[in-house]
């Protein structure tokens, strides 16, 4: 079974600028969520998406935004860069009824 | 508020040494499911190892073992007979049952087996 995919894998953007990152699920995988991973802050949760409904939301501007499609693939935006948006976005998929995430190797956004 | 504590930074061992990497957390749910990925340079996170607070035996899975205390909130990992391919970082992780997907995450124990 073919594992969580991002695309792509490398990004350069310049202040202000917005992106959007993608991530396909693990097939029959119903929840994505993305988290962001800075030197700085480590690990931190973005949101949760499963059956195209955002479930959970972590602590970040509203700069951030997600959507899930009906195949489960899911995107994630970022409007307005910051240079502070520099990390690595990984994103995670879990099976319905299971506990563990499944993650992607991540998109490395760099921010100048 | 759940939190997450690697104190241990950085580990240096030699090939065949054994090492624990520590873990200690805080919850106030009494649900709650723990969990160790290993973050090779590649970036991918890999899942090793899941254990709900229900359970506090102690298992063993080839050269990893876990050790569970809930009187001492601590979910420390085992990695006996090192090898250099375990070179990366060891991330502890908490979710809630009432959040599966929301893991909250120790910064991270670096370990670096050397030949």
């Amino acid at each position: 079974k073919a594992g969580v995919t991002q695309t792509p894998r490398y990004l350069i953007k310049t202040r202000g600028q917005q992106v959007t990152l993608s991530c396909s699920p693990i097939s029959g995988h119903r929840s994505v969520s993305w988290y962001q991973q800075t030197p700085g802050q480590g690990l931190q949760f973005l949101f949760e998406y499963f059956s195209e409904t955002q479930r959970n939301k972590g602590n970040f501007p509203g700069r951030f935004s997600g959507r899930q499609f009906s195949n489960s693939r899911s995107e994630m935006n970022v409007s307005t860069l910051e240079l502070g948006d520099s990390a690595l976005y990984l994103c995670a998929s879990r099976r319905e009824g299971g506990t563990e995430q499944y993650f992607g190797p991540g998109t490395r956004l760099t921010v100048t | 508020a759940q939190k997450v504590t690697q104190a241990q930074t950085e580990i240096s061992v030699v090939e065949k040494e054994d090492v624990t990497l520590d873990c200690v957390y805080e919850t106030r749910d009494t649900t709650y499911y723990l969990f160790w990925y290993k973050q090779p340079p590649s970036g991918e996170l890999v899942f090793l190892i899941r254990r709900n607070s229900f359970d506090e035996q102690n298992e063993i899975s080839g050269r990893y073992s876990w050790n569970f205390q809930k009187s001492t909130s601590s979910f420390n990992f085992t990695i006996t007979a090192s090898q250099v391919v375990d070179s990366a970082v060891y991330f502890c992780a908490l979710s809630l049952n009432s959040g599966y997907s929301t893991l909250t995450f120790g910064k991270g124990t670096m370990l670096l087996v050397s030949p």
